[in-house]
């Protein structure tokens, strides 16, 4: 079963609009991270915002925000005021925690939504 | 502070050769991750390392790849003999080890994009 499953493969949005990426996750460990990466075209990952699943509040970054429905096990990406420079390859990824009650903070990753801001 | 580092940034081999990547990550980190990332999907993990040893290699193909990291710095993958199925970018990522409210981010190198011909 996918751990990390992104549904839209692909994304428009209109400069200057806010967009929202979705994200669902499965896990039965009740100490878990959420994170989404940027990747543009030049190929290096940026790391963006991060969600415990404790948090009581959702994470927020500047223009990102995280939209953390627990219940659902959803963790989406909002980008409000979205720029031309946004447009990139964005990535939901979930670190659990071991049997043993560890994190080593290995990433398990989605298939990614290609996001292009329109002018 | 320096990034996590990665040579070569690309290669081109025949099918049945072998290539070695090479990846130093950022000062202090003790973790340190191989992801291999083939074209339009998330990254994978190969394998990660703890300092000088082996935390999980699960999906690592062993007949083929292997890693090390010795001294717990700077670590090495080979892929021997390569087929053409193994094209793909490799990414390197270090971390430092998660305590309290870290959030124990990864961080990544801007990887090296392997052809296999």
């Amino acid at each position: 079963a996918q751990k990390i499953t992104q549904t839209q493969p692909g994304m428009f949005v209109q400069e200057k609009e806010a967009v929202t990426l979705d994200c669902t996750y499965d896990t039965s460990d009740p100490s878990y991270g959420l994170f989404w990466y940027k990747q543009p075209s030049s190929g290096e990952m940026i790391f963006l915002i991060y969600q415990g699943s404790y948090d009581q509040q959702n994470a927020t970054e500047g223009r990102y925000s995280l939209n953390f429905q627990k219940a659902r096990k959803s963790a989406n990406l909002v980008i409000s005021a979205s720029q031309l420079g946004d447009s990139a390859m964005y990535f939901c990824a979930m670190r659990e925690t071991t049997a043993g009650g560890t994190s080593y903070g290995k990433l398990t990753f989605g298939q990614g939504t290609i996001l292009t801001v329109h002018p | 502070e320096a990034g996590v580092a990665q040579s070569p940034r690309y290669k081109i081999i025949e099918k049945r050769q072998s290539v070695a990547f090479w990846c130093n990550p950022i000062s202090g980190h003790a973790t340190l991750y191989w992801y291999q990332q083939i074209l339009g999907q998330g990254p994978k993990l190969l394998i990660q390392f703890q300092n000088n040893g082996v935390v999980d290699d699960s999906q690592l193909p062993k007949d083929r790849f292997s890693a090390e990291r010795l001294k717990g710095v700077d670590s090495t993958l080979k892929i021997q003999p390569a087929k053409l199925e193994d094209s793909a970018v490799y990414l390197c990522a270090s971390s430092l080890a998660i305590r309290g409210r870290h959030t124990g981010e990864l961080f990544f190198g801007e990887g090296s994009r392997l052809t296999v011909l």
